[in-house]
């Protein structure tokens, strides 16, 4: 299994750009989330899911859509980026109340 | 609203020793739990302990282990050994269930540097 994935890795945006980030999991679990961290702190969440065609605000979802067609995907959306979104995108999905996270996606908007 | 507090911001400790990092946290939940991750510099956030708020026995692995005051709502972790490979940040983190989405609330960290 390969847990949970994030594509892509890295991105630099210019402010006013769109770009989608791409979460997957193949444990199939129900539950997905998008964190951000930002620097010397935790994670904040963004956006989060409870099944496939559900979607709900999370702390922080200003600036943010996301959508969730299939149950094994979790896709956030950045409409028009600003510099204020630099940051690192950590996805997760979870199980039994224990969340298990990607490897994270560092963005910086310009 | 939960928060977590953890008020150490970096710590260090000499291999082989043992080290003791700090988390408060605050609600009016009854039900909850409680979790340790680490974050190493390759940014994975990786889980190493969980506590479950109606259990009073203090959850363990391996090297790792809390001690959960429920009471006193603190929830700290202990690294006996330490290894090289555990220089990392470590954060805390508090979900109640059914609490939007069941998400995690996190503190903001201690880094924790483990010197040879």
């Amino acid at each position: 299994n390969a847990g949970v994935t994030q594509t892509p890795k890295f991105r630099v945006l210019k402010t006013g750009q769109s770009m989608t980030l791409l979460c997957a999991q193949d444990m199939n679990h129900e539950y997905m989330y998008w964190y951000r961290q930002d620097p010397g702190m935790g994670l904040r969440l963004i956006h989060y899911s409870v099944g496939e065609g559900t979607t709900a605000k999370g702390e922080v979802p200003d600036g943010y859509n996301v959508s969730r067609l299939k149950k094994q995907n979790f896709l956030l959306g950045l409409e028009s980026a600003a510099p204020s979104q630099t940051s690192v995108y950590f996805c997760a999905s979870s199980y039994l109340y224990t969340q298990y996270f990607g490897p994270g996606t560092r963005l910086t908007v310009l | 609203a939960q928060t977590v507090t953890q008020s150490q911001p970096e710590m260090s400790v000499q291999e082989a020793e043992t080290v003791t990092l700090s988390c408060t946290y605050d609600t009016s939940e009854n039900n909850y739990y409680l979790f340790w991750y680490k974050q190493p510099p390759s940014r994975q956030m990786i889980l190493v302990i969980r506590q479950e708020a109606y259990k009073q026995q203090n959850a363990t692995e391996n090297r790792f282990s809390v001690n959960f005051q429920k009471a006193a709502k603190s929830f700290s972790l202990k690294i006996s050994d330490s290894q090289l490979g555990d220089t990392a940040m470590y954060f805390c983190a508090f979900m109640a269930p059914n609490n939007a989405g069941n998400m995690l609330t996190f503190g903001g960290g201690t880094r924790l540097m483990v010197k040879p």
